[in-house]
């Protein structure tokens, strides 16, 4: 099982809608989540943190269920510009090394 | 701004050449960083950790002796890719956290081609 799974897509989304994404991790002591964007051809760039207690910025919420291991990420009104690869990052408890799930890749279509 | 750059940004070389990588964290120290490569349509995978003043951690099944890392300076950490193959060729990123334990920022990466 890899550590840190999420499906690949892609996901073929109209102007507007609403898209969520699940990632699961299989580490129970992992620390810290994130969830990075990743443009075509360039480096991932952090898009926000996850915290249990969930967390919102603009269209964007992040949620975190320790129970279950799995992290979401949930896309309201979407634009055009959100189309990109959207990677699950888990730290595992005492140290900094980010694992990376495989990404899922999303297309905004006009 | 950008706060780890990397050097060059893309390189063209001949099989059997060493190429070197720079990156550097531009605003803060780095005592870690990391390295990732990633294949077309493939995710990032860890391939070692830079510590600054002490041997570099390989993850398995990365040959040490092919991928050599010095982290000279707590701002500078360098990978050099020795007697490069075409399976050698793919996109070489770095990363370094500000904070221990926090997010990392990553490197514009390296787009390494061998011919």
């Amino acid at each position: 099982r890899k550590e840190v799974e999420q499906d690949p897509g892609p996901f073929n989304v109209p102007e507007g809608a609403t898209v969520a994404f699940n990632c699961t991790y299989s580490n129970s002591a992992s620390q810290s989540f994130f969830w990075y964007r990743q443009d075509c051809r360039k480096e991932p760039k952090l898009l926000m943190s996850v915290y249990s207690s969930g967390n919102e910025d603009g269209r964007f919420t992040a949620q975190l269920n320790r129970a279950s291991q799995y992290i979401s990420l949930l896309i309201r009104d979407s634009k055009l510009s959100d189309s990109a690869t959207y990677l699950c990052v888990v730290i595992g408890f005492g140290n900094e090394k980010l694992t990376f799930g495989t990404g899922t890749r999303l297309t905004i279509i006009p | 701004g950008a706060v780890v750059s990397q050097h060059p940004s893309w390189v063209i070389c001949k099989s059997g050449t060493s190429v070197k990588i720079e990156c550097r964290s531009l605003d803060f120290q780095a005592t870690t960083m990391f390295w990732y490569r990633q294949f077309p349509k493939q995710s990032l995978m860890l391939m070692a950790t830079s510590n600054e003043g002490s041997k570099a951690t390989y993850e398995q099944g990365v040959e040490k002796d092919k991928f050599l890392i010095n982290h000279a300076s707590l701002t500078l950490s360098t990978l050099t890719v020795t007697s490069a193959h075409p399976e050698d060729s793919s996109f070489y990123i770095c990363s370094a956290p500000k904070v221990p334990l926090e997010t990392q920022y990553f490197g514009p990466g390296t787009r390494l081609l061998v011919l």
